[in-house]
């Protein structure tokens, strides 16, 4: 079965300081990838997602992930971050034949200070 | 347009009692997931109802875990009896479609077993 680490259980950062999540996957197949964010007191929200085209995709407040099979993963970036983006960040995976069954990571909880 | 509701948000319980969450997806919406999210782990799919039909459930403890989706609209996801290790935010999720389609996560139920 496909599998997703994250190498970070933590990452603090200042404002305005560039940031990158990383996240690393597993899978005998080809896959689809997401990120999904929750904000505190929250559910989850998908932020970005991976199905085909560009390796380079990005979301509508700034962050981007990019899709790099040699290297079996799909880190997420952001060049500036504010204290609005606090909040814990799941990478998740399908396997492309078998795409009901989304396997997520254990999540990067993201603190941005000012 | 309203979220995926849940309740109730908060449940405490002993062991060997039974417990039973509800859910009520986003209007319209063909699919319905219910996650396990236990402590510093991301969430596990449970079961996948696609209207009133399971899609998957492979990962749902069959003996002491059911849950149906009467009318294909509202869900409800039991447990019985509860064990220590059930204890985790029960996660409630739907899709327009399948697969790719992105899933809209209500606010979740945390439960907790002693």
């Amino acid at each position: 079965a496909q599998s997703v680490t994250q190498l970070d259980s933590q990452v603090p950062v200042f404002e305005e300081a560039p940031v990158e999540l990383r996240c690393n996957y597993s899978s005998s197949v080809s896959v689809y990838l997401f990120w999904y964010v929750q904000y505190p007191n929250q559910g989850l929200q998908l932020l970005l997602k991976y199905l085909s085209g560009s390796t380079l995709v990005e979301s509508i407040n700034g962050f981007e992930a990019e899709f790099n099979k040699s290297q079996t993963s799909f880190h997420l970036r952001k060049p500036s971050v504010h204290i609005s983006d606090t909040a814990e960040y799941f990478c998740a995976v399908t396997r492309r034949d078998n795409n009901n069954d989304m396997r997520f990571g254990a999540g990067t909880r993201l603190t941005v200070k000012p | 347009e309203a979220g995926v509701a849940q309740s109730p948000r908060y449940k405490i319980i002993e062991k060997r009692q039974s417990v039973a969450f509800w859910c009520n997806p986003i209007s319209g919406h063909a699919t319905l997931y219910w996650y396990q999210q236990i402590l510093g782990q991301g969430p596990k799919l449970l079961i996948q109802f696609q209207n009133n039909g399971v899609v998957d459930d492979s990962q749902l403890p069959k003996d002491r875990f059911s849950a149906e989706r009467l009318k294909g609209v509202d869900s409800t996801l039991k447990i019985q009896p509860a064990k220590l290790e059930d204890s985790a935010v029960y996660l409630c999720a739907s899709s327009s479609g399948w697969g790719t389609d992105t899933q809209y996560f209500g606010p979740g139920t945390r439960l907790t077993v002693l």
